[in-house]
Formats: structure tokens, sequence, C-alpha cells
């Protein structure tokens, strides 16, 4: 079954960082867009980043750019989210959404993801 | 930046169709997907390219889109379908935006 993980979660101070992994298995990772997607707690879903196969095109939600740093190891199957001077509002549960093939823009795999608590 | 506004509740008898909408600040320019999330999981996709179900998606999932306004309707409704529904399109200065999510309740 093709899976997505994610990892790396967890509490972290105001002004800290974090680095989340997402590890992909029985699908061939290299192909596909790759989206992290964030829900806070009781909250709905907020897009974070986005980045196509071969890494060379990323984009930002406007609350996380220039904080957060997306990227990937095809060679690994892994994506990456490196996340800077994090902040009270930045705790959620992250996921990893792979896009569909030619479904624009539609994300037809998630991870479980990972909680991330931003707290003093 | 470019919005999506969804009711933020739906209710529906067993057996009854539910529909929930979903306005965009645009008209018809993005295809929407559909998304279904029960307590405790992960996002469904449940529709895409306005009117596509993805395999293994029951037939009484259907959608629509016209104007600015798309449309998520499921036919028959059961028990199992209550849960919490967003809307999802691309834009070209936003990239990704979700609606704020329908929460729908089978009464």
């Amino acid at each position: 079954e093709m899976q997505l993980m994610e990892s790396g979660g967890g509490l972290v101070q105001p002004g800290g960082s974090l680095r989340l992994s997402c590890a992909a298995s029985r699908f061939t990772f290299s192909s596909y867009e790759i989206n992290w997607v964030r829900q806070a707690p009781g909250k709905g879903l907020e897009w974070v980043s986005y980045i196509n196969p071969s890494g060379t095109i990323i984009y930002y939600a406007d609350s996380v750019k220039g904080r957060f740093t997306i990227s990937r190891d095809n060679a690994k199957n892994s994506l990456y989210l490196q996340m800077n001077s994090l902040r009270a509002e930045d705790t959620a549960l992250y996921y990893c959404a792979r896009e569909l093939m030619f479904g624009d823009g539609a994300f037809d795999l998630w991870g479980q993801g990972t909680m991330v608590t931003v707290s003093s | 930046s470019y919005k999506l506004t969804q009711p933020p509740s739906v209710s529906v008898s067993p057996g009854q169709t539910a529909s929930i909408t979903c306005s965009g600040d645009k008209s018809g320019d993005s295809y929407v997907s559909w998304y279904q999330q029960k307590p405790g999981q992960s996002p469904v996709l449940v529709i895409y390219q306005d009117t596509t179900r993805p395999s293994g998606i029951p037939e009484r999932f259907s959608g629509s889109n016209s104007g600015n306004t798309a449309t998520l309707t499921i036919s028959e409704t059961q028990a199992m379908d209550e849960a919490d529904y967003y809307c999802q399109a691309w834009d070209s200065s936003t990239y990704v935006v979700f609606g704020g999510g329908t929460k729908l309740t089978v009464l």
C-alpha cells in the first residue's frame, strides 16, 4: 500500500526550530509534487508549502514565508520541512500530502500527521 | 488573497441528499477538490477536477462547479458520511487554498 509517514514533531519553545520529515513508500516518489498542510487543534486545513518533483519550484503560504524551508531527497524518498522562528500559532498537526498526477492540484495521498506544539 | 467560503455546518436526515457549497472570490477559474475528514483521521479525497470521483469513493458523492460556487452533493446520505468536508482550489497568487470546512451532521 502506498504510504506517507511524517515524523519529527514535538514540543518546542517560541523562537525555536524543528525539522519535519515525510517518508514515502511503495510509489515513485520522485515523480510527484508534494505539499505540507497543517491543521491547528480544532481548526481547519491550512496549506503550508509545495515542492515540484525535481525540487526546483517551491511555494510557501504567506504565514510561513521566510521562516520555513521545504526540500526533498528523491534518492531517500523523503520530504522535509525546516521550521525556524517558530510561533505559538504554528502549533498544529502537520501532514504531507501527495498531488494526484494530472489532478489539477488535488491531494490523493496523505500521511497520518506529526504534531508540533510551540509553547514555553 | 483568494478565499473559499463554506457554511460551518449542514444537517441532513439519513437517506436524504446533502449539499455543501464552496464559494470563491473568482468565477470558475480553478478546479475544485473536496476532502472528507472524520475525527482523528487524515483527510480523504472524495472529488477532484470539480466532478471526478477517485476510485473507491461511493457513487453517492458528486460534485459540480458553476460560476463562483462549487457544490459537493451526497445522495442517500448515510451515518458513515458524518464528517468535516473541505473544498480546495489552486490560485495563481495564493497557490493552494482550502475552505474553512463544513461539519456534516446526519441526524
